[in-house]
């Protein structure tokens, strides 16, 4: 059974930094790129950034380019983000979510994990 | 970046109806559209892939046409399990975009 099981979420003053983590089971890890994609408390959904299997390949939207960094570990089968220069707006709940394939940009997202929410707030 | 219009935003329908939601994307994104169903509390799941291919597990009463910049999601048979928020999502670029969603109610 594929999971993914997101943690690291939590409290941070605008301006901090934080890093996200997701952890992968149950499918070879390396073979499928990798996002992750966020929820503002009450929104709709905003794709985030890509990564490719490889970690060679990486896409992030305008909102957080610059400010967020995607990577992976395929040794530890683990996905990362990390968020910098955090601003009130990045509040939101932050899934990992698997790609249906192995390409250098996102398409679709056949499994998600349960979310960690992360709130910028002084 | 491509920009994903959803309608309804909301709907109300009966147990049994048929309930149809429409996406309209910006500009021609030939087939790349999924469809996503997320209940409250939950995380999205995938329903529709590629405009019109059911994903594993997903019951027949799901269906999904169009292409270009047009795109419908059917509810051939409302049921209460399926009260959510449905999402369309276009990959045709690297910015994936999401519609807005649609919130849907039984009355």
């Amino acid at each position: 059974e594929v999971q993914l099981l997101e943690s690291g979420g939590g409290l941070v003053q605008p301006g901090g930094s934080l890093r996200l983590s997701c952890a992968a089971s149950g499918f070879t890890f390396s073979t499928y790129a990798m996002n992750w994609v966020r929820q503002a408390p009450g929104k709709g959904l905003e794709w985030v950034s890509v990564i490719s299997g490889s970690g060679g390949s990486t896409y992030d939207a305008d909102s957080v380019k610059g400010r967020f960094t995607i990577s992976r570990d395929n040794s530890k089968n683990t996905l990362y983000l990390q968020m910098n220069s955090l601003r009130a707006e990045d509040t939101a709940v932050y899934y990992c979510a698997k790609d249906m394939y192995n390409g250098e940009s996102g398409s679709c997202f056949d499994c998600w994990g349960q979310g960690t929410l992360v709130t910028v707030s002084s | 970046d491509i920009q994903m219009t959803q309608s309804p935003s909301s709907l109300s329908a009966s147990v049994g109806d048929r309930v149809t939601i429409t996406c309209q994307a910006s500009q021609d994104i030939r087939n790349s559209l999924n469809w996503y169903q997320q209940k409250p509390g939950k995380a999205p799941k995938l329903l529709i892939y590629d405009a019109s291919n059911l994903e594993t597990g997903v019951p027949s009463r799901f269906s999904g046409s169009g292409s270009g910049t047009d795109f419908t999601f059917t509810i051939s048979s409302l049921q209460p399990e399926d009260i959510a928020t449905y999402y369309c999502q276009q990959f045709n670029n690297a910015a994936l975009t999401f519609g807005g969603g649609t919130k849907v109610e039984i009355k």
